[in-house]
């Protein structure tokens, strides 16, 4: 079984500062890693995702996020945030293989990231 | 490529009544998988289906329900509605193989509110 906590339920910044949103993971087997973004009355997109090989991933919107096995974290950073980045992020985990990880993605319970002028 | 549609996007009921949401992956995409979302219980996976099996089971009661068509076309199904089952119903295609890696891409979601 697998768990997600995200540290924060709401940050604010402004624009053009930095953000870290914070996530943390438990689980009993190996698990791929994923961070969705969700604005409003929309469905969820996918921003990156860590499968195997080089620990720090990005997104094609400046986003990037360092997988620590040894702290299990997953956390989601940006040096610069603009206006339009304003959303509620989820960290997501999913097992390796089949059985009861089948289609399963596990969120930890959202971080809404607002982004002020 | 067109993305995951749900229909329909809001969907008003009454207690004890049932309904079904459809949900039509990305072509070439023979798995879905469902979530409830609410903002107490946050996202909440219910099932999957591929090559119209259920492959996997979240812990909802057996009034939620799914099936999977041919055309990999997925519907899921409540029963005997109560109000808290009020939520955005999330459907998620991918193509179900190659152990997991595959990206789950989400529909926008069908809005329940149960009066």
């Amino acid at each position: 079984a697998q768990s997600v906590t995200q540290l924060d339920s709401q940050v604010p910044v402004f624009e053009e500062a930095p953000v870290e949103l914070r996530c943390n993971y438990s689980s009993s087997v190996s698990v791929y890693l994923f961070w969705y973004v969700q604005y409003p009355n929309q469905g969820l997109q996918l921003l990156l995702k860590y499968l195997s090989g080089s620990t720090l991933v990005e997104s094609i919107n400046g986003f990037e996020a360092e997988f620590n096995k040894s702290q299990t974290s997953f956390h989601l950073r940006k040096p610069s945030v603009h206006i339009s980045d304003t959303a509620e992020y989820f960290c997501a985990v999913k097992g390796f293989g089949g059985g009861t990880s089948y289609g399963k993605l596990t969120f930890g319970q959202g971080t809404i990231l607002t982004v002020h002028p | 490529k067109a993305g995951v549609t749900q229909t329909p996007r809001y969907l008003i009921k009454t207690r004890g009544q049932q309904v079904t949401l459809s949900c039509s992956p990305i072509s070439g995409h023979r798995s879905v998988s469902w979530y409830q979302q609410t903002p107490g219980q946050g996202l909440q996976f219910l099932f999957e289906y591929f090559s119209e099996t259920q492959r996997n089971k979240g812990n909802f009661p057996g009034r939620f329900s799914g099936r999977q068509f041919s055309n990999s076309r997925s519907e899921m199904n409540v029963s005997t509605l109560e109000l808290g089952d009020s939520a955005l119903y999330l459907c998620a295609s991918s193509l179900g193989t190659s152990g997991g890696t595959d990206t789950q891409y989400f529909g926008p979601g069908t809005r329940l509110t149960v009066l």
